[in-house]
């Protein structure tokens, strides 16, 4: 069976300031991985995803994610973060062969000014 | 640019009801979802459509669920007789050609209030 953890259900962390959100999963056979951003009273909107290939991902709003397939995990990250980037983070993965997304708990990133 | 729509964007309902929540997927996708996010939890995948049938479901889509494409743009959830444990927000989601895993693009959700 798959999981998805998303250790920090909370993440605060000062404007301009570098911010880690972390995502290990565990699963028996091979993933495909996805970072979902979920901005207030908005739908889902995808960052970025790992489908094979280089192990550094670039996404949207300078985010960034890199599979780590030894410890299991697909950290996001940004250097600098803005007001803006205040959301719901979720990582999710694809087990190959299957059909939908399998999500983390979510981490509410909160930027302060 | 193209976006997946749901209505209502809140329901309330009282228990045994039915309700069907609406979503108009992005016009050339192929694959259709939908999720449910019950407060403070995880979302949670329900069921997945492709080419007018359900190509798969979770075990949260019991008897009481149901899908529906009743015409070339709408794509409906029926919760036939619904349960306090049925509150949650729900997503719709789609995708097109490539399918699994091209980007799911997601609805802003109903949120469906039982009481």
């Amino acid at each position: 069976a798959q999981s998805v953890t998303q250790l920090d259900s909370q993440v605060p962390v000062f404007e301009e300031a570098p911010v880690e959100l972390r995502c290990n999963y565990s699963s028996s056979v091979s993933v495909y991985l996805f970072w979902y951003v979920q901005y207030p009273n908005q739908g889902l909107q995808l960052l970025l995803k790992y489908l094979s290939g280089s192990t550094l991902v670039k996404g949207i709003n300078g985010f960034e994610a890199e599979f780590n397939k030894s410890q299991t995990s697909f950290h996001l990250r940004k250097p600098s973060v803005h007001i803006s980037d205040t959301a719901e983070y979720f990582c999710a993965v694809i087990e190959t062969g299957a059909n939908n997304l399998f999500f983390g708990t979510g981490t509410r990133l909160t930027v302060i000014p | 640019e193209p976006e997946v729509t749901q209505t209502p964007s809140h329901q309330v309902t009282q228990m045994g009801q039915e309700v069907i929540l609406r979503c108009v997927p992005i016009s050339n996708h192929l694959y259709f979802y939908w999720y449910r996010q019950i407060l403070g939890q995880k979302v949670e995948f329900l069921v997945s459509f492709y080419n007018n049938e359900i190509s798969e479901k979770s075990e949260i889509f019991d008897d009481q669920f149901s899908v529906e494409r009743p015409d070339g743009s709408n794509f409906t959830l029926k919760i036939r007789s619904t349960k306090l444990e049925d509150s949650a927000m729900y997503f719709c989601a789609s995708s097109g050609a490539g399918g699994l895993y091209n980007e799911q693009f997601f609805g802003p959700g109903t949120r469906l209030t039982v009481l």
